[in-house]
């Protein structure tokens, strides 16, 4: 398996533009989590969900975000419209589900390094 | 005050010294406790979890937890160069998928040949 993939990897943008992260989390995995890291507060969560269904949207930081999952092998988080402090690494994760506690290893995926102008 | 502290280093040690690092936690429910290990633009990996109190041993690795002090440690032997990366440690009250983790902020440890 290739693991979660991200893309972009890098992205530049101005302040006011729309940004859109993409994911594709591991094959058969039920749980995709979106997080994002700084230096100032290091790894957040920022929303999950589990079968497409978005579960805990409670550590997006307001309306200018938002996050989709159309279905089982895709994902998407949009920022509109970006601003500096926007400006993180964005990563995204994707586990499975079961009674022991590897069964529900948190898998991260490269990330998107996203700089806001 | 946040639920999980971890010094942010950085940490710089010989090749072959014993490494220490630490994180301290408010929130009495967390029962699992967890390192991850993140190289330099990569993603975190997780490294060792443990349930509750005790040590665990995984090679050159052990993590402690002492949940009357609220205080978790991660100890690595005979450090390598290649140990070189951010280390978080991350609880949780449950293990389950459904369950939120806290990550420490992660401290920067460089292993000098």
């Amino acid at each position: 398996d290739a693991g979660v993939i991200q893309s972009p990897r890098h992205e530049v943008t101005e302040m006011g533009q729309e940004v859109t992260l993409r994911c594709k989390p591991i094959s058969g995995h039920d749980y995709l989590f979106w997080y994002r890291q700084t230096m100032m507060r290091g790894l957040e969560l920022l929303i999950y969900f589990n079968n497409n269904v978005p579960i805990d949207d409670s550590g997006m930081p307001e309306d200018r975000f938002s996050a989709k999952m159309p279905n089982a092998s895709f994902s998407t988080l949009k920022i509109q419209p970006s601003e500096p402090r926007d400006s993180a690494v964005y990563f995204c994760a994707s586990s499975s589900v079961g009674t022991e506690p590897l069964d529900n290893e948190q898998f991260f995926g490269p990330g998107t390094r996203l700089t806001v102008l | 005050q946040k639920e999980v502290e971890q010094d942010p280093g950085p940490l710089s040690v010989p090749e072959g010294a014993i490494v220490s690092l630490n994180c301290t936690y408010s929130n009495s429910a967390f029962q699992y406790f967890m390192w991850y290990r993140q190289y330099s633009r990569k993603g975190p990996e997780l490294l060792m979890y443990t349930y509750s109190s005790g040590n665990k041993e995984d090679g050159r690795f052990t993590a402690q937890v002492d949940k009357s002090s609220k205080y978790i440690s991660l100890f690595i032997r005979d450090s390598q160069p290649s140990d070189s990366a951010t280390y978080l440690c991350a609880m949780s009250a449950r293990i389950s998928s459904a369950s939120k983790i806290i990550f420490g902020s992660g401290t920067r440890l460089s292993i000098r040949p």
